[in-house]
């Protein structure tokens, strides 16, 4: 079963950038097929942060920023905040005919 | 706006079924894909499902072929879930969820979740 690895955790203190990274295969990221990524807060419902690798829904912070490249895509938080503190997840779509998500990643704020 | 309202909670027994409602508002409900993802405790998110309405297109994750059935009701613009042999490790939180690109399989507006409970 295909697999979108994400690291456990990242974190970085107010004002700092992170980078959270989506590493996939040549059956989904790799034969070209778009990645998206949302954010989860504490119980509550998953948030689409960036569809199509780099587009921000209306709304989402521009210190949110997506980007693609190979098997792998990123998410990047620039000026983080306090309210960024959360689960964030990749998802794509694989050739076995299913979106898939990433295992997902905690980012705490320190 | 779309709004996806779902629900309430469940508790089944281990080998029973459970039908999961989401009701859709604020759109024109044969425009948008309805997916299901869930969500077990302490756990990341598994997409098992979607249903294209306009089209009368399913298409399941390889885990849940055979245990699960997607449907949708254009009249009442509610889509469902349904889950069969259900076993402890179905106990999760369960989301509708949908898009209006059938193309690419992102997931715009959610509904809230429902806690789907398998105990004996």
């Amino acid at each position: 079963q295909s697999v979108l690895t994400q690291p456990p955790s990242v974190s970085g203190a107010p004002g700092q950038r992170v980078t959270i990274s989506c590493t996939g295969s040549s059956s989904n990221i790799g034969a070209g097929y778009d990645v998206h990524w949302y954010q989860q807060l504490p119980g509550t419902a998953p948030k689409l942060l960036i569809y199509g690798n780099t587009n921000r829904p209306s709304g989402v912070p521009d210190r949110f920023s997506g980007s693609k490249s190979g098997t792998s895509a990123s998410l990047a938080i620039t000026g983080l905040q306090p309210e960024d503190e959360a689960d964030y997840y990749c998802q794509s779509y694989d050739s076995s005919l299913s979106a898939l998500f990433g295992t997902g990643t905690k980012v705490t704020v320190l | 706006q779309v709004q996806l309202v779902q629900s309430g909670a469940e508790v089944k027994k281990p080998g029973s079924s459970v039908k999961v409602s989401c009701k859709s508002s604020g759109g024109t409900f044969s425009d948008y894909a309805f997916s299901w993802v869930r969500q077990a405790p302490g756990q990341g998110l598994e997409w098992m499902g979607r249903i294209i309405p306009l089209l009368a297109i399913t298409n399941y994750a390889q885990k849940f072929q055979g245990r699960v059935t997607i449907t949708a009701d254009k009249s009442t613009t509610t889509a469902y879930m349904e889950l069969s042999s259900l076993r402890s490790e179905d106990t999760a939180v369960y989301y509708c969820a949908s898009s209006d690109d059938y193309g690419d399989y992102y997931m715009d507006y959610w509904g809230q979740g429902t806690l789907v409970t398998v105990s004996s």
